[in-house]
Order: structure tokens, then sequence, then C-alpha cells
């Protein structure tokens, strides 16, 4: 079973305030995702990276940066925190090009006051 | 454009009776995946179901990829079934979009 592990598990800080998401997996997957989940959207594809240094961009990149820095690990950045990213969000891996799933971890709970 | 629509949103079921949920997708695919979800949880794969009918335990996934749909029924269903479950399509670009998911409550 794949191991992915985000922290923190819960996190709240103030409007303009910087927060780093992490997530780490332990599969050597070559794909890692983020995602936010907000009700009456659903799951929603932010950034996602096929390799360490690499970093592509989703469906609602604006406001959040990503960094890849090893096969392992990879983070969300929110530079200037607003309360519309208020969400629940979720990094996941997968295997290769054409992945039948994908493996999520815990999810990380962020309030923008 | 939402590509993947999930229905119903939610069910209510007692235990032991059957469910059956149902996605389709505004654009071809060959790649479907259910997954399942706790309240504020980790998804979870259920079923991996490209075409024709898979099978795990008393879950049973069908997809009809010329009718671009897929259905997950849930046999004798148990009050730990409760839950989200999301369906998503794989783009093949490492881009996987989910509906909105059926939340099921199934009571004693």
């Amino acid at each position: 079973e794949a191991a992915v592990t985000q922290s923190p598990r819960n996190k709240v800080t103030v409007t303009g305030g910087n927060v780093t998401l992490s997530c780490r997996q332990t599969n050597s997957h070559n794909y890692m995702y983020w995602y936010r989940q907000d009700t009456g959207h659903g799951l929603r594809l932010i950034h996602y990276s096929y390799g360490a240094g690499n970093l592509q961009i989703g469906d609602v990149p604006d406001g959040y940066k990503a960094t890849r820095t090893t096969q392992e690990d990879f983070f969300l950045l929110l530079e200037l925190a607003s309360p519309s990213q208020t969400s629940l969000y979720f990094c996941a891996s997968s295997e290769g090009l054409r992945a039948e799933t994908l493996y999520f971890g815990s999810g990380t709970r962020l309030t923008v006051l | 454009e939402q590509q993947v629509q999930q229905s119903p949103a939610s069910l209510v079921l007692q235990e032991a009776e059957n469910a059956e949920l149902q996605c389709s997708f505004s654009i071809f695919t060959n790649q479907v995946q259910w997954f399942y979800q706790r309240p504020g949880g980790r998804l979870v794969s259920l079923l991996y179901n490209p075409s024709g009918t898979k099978q795990s335990g008393r879950l049973t996934s069908t997809t009809v990829i010329k009718e671009r749909r897929s259905s997950l029924h849930i046999s004798s269903s148990q009050i730990t079934d409760s839950g989200t479950y999301l369906c998503a399509k794989n783009t093949g670009y490492q881009n996987f979009y989910f509906g909105k998911g059926t939340s099921l409550t199934v009571i004693p």
C-alpha cells in the first residue's frame, strides 16, 4: 500500500500570512498532486509534478506555488493567504503516465481568518 | 464545464439494502476510478474500471464507454459503508477529474 503523509493536519493562519503544506510519499511514485476539496466544488487540482524540479499547473493554480524538491517531497506554498483559500487540501501520488489510481494523504484542513 | 457528474447527490438506505450510484462523463473516457471518503477523511481507491464489469467483494462497477457512464452497485449495505463515493476519470495527461460525489448514509 502506497504511503502518502501530509503535515500539518490542521493549520490556522490570518489573511496575508505565509503557509507551507508538506507532503511525502514513500513509494517512489513519479507523479505527485495537490488538490483542494470544497463543498459544492468537489476535488480540484491545484498543481502537480512528474519528478524532482518539475511543476505543472492544474485547474485552480492562482494564489498557490508548489515545489518538488525530491522524488518523495512536494510542497504547497501560500505566500499571501486569503479567506478564499480556506479548504481541505489533499496530496496524492501515482505511478506511471496512465496510472489507474491515485494514493491520497489524510489531508490538511487550512483555515484563513 | 462539469466533466464528471454524479447522481444521486445523497442517498439514505436501511442496513442490508442495495445502493446504485451513477457517474456520467461529458467527454469520452476509458479510465474510470471509484473512490470512497469518510467525512473529512482520506480518499481510498475502490475500483478501477475502464470498461465492462468489475467486482470487488460487495462492490460491482459497470462502465459503458460508448454511453459515457459508469455505475457502482453496493450490495447488502452496512452502516460502515456510510460516507462519500466519488468517481473520477483520468484524462490521460495525469489529470484526474472528480465528480462532486454521492453521500451515502446507511441506518440501522
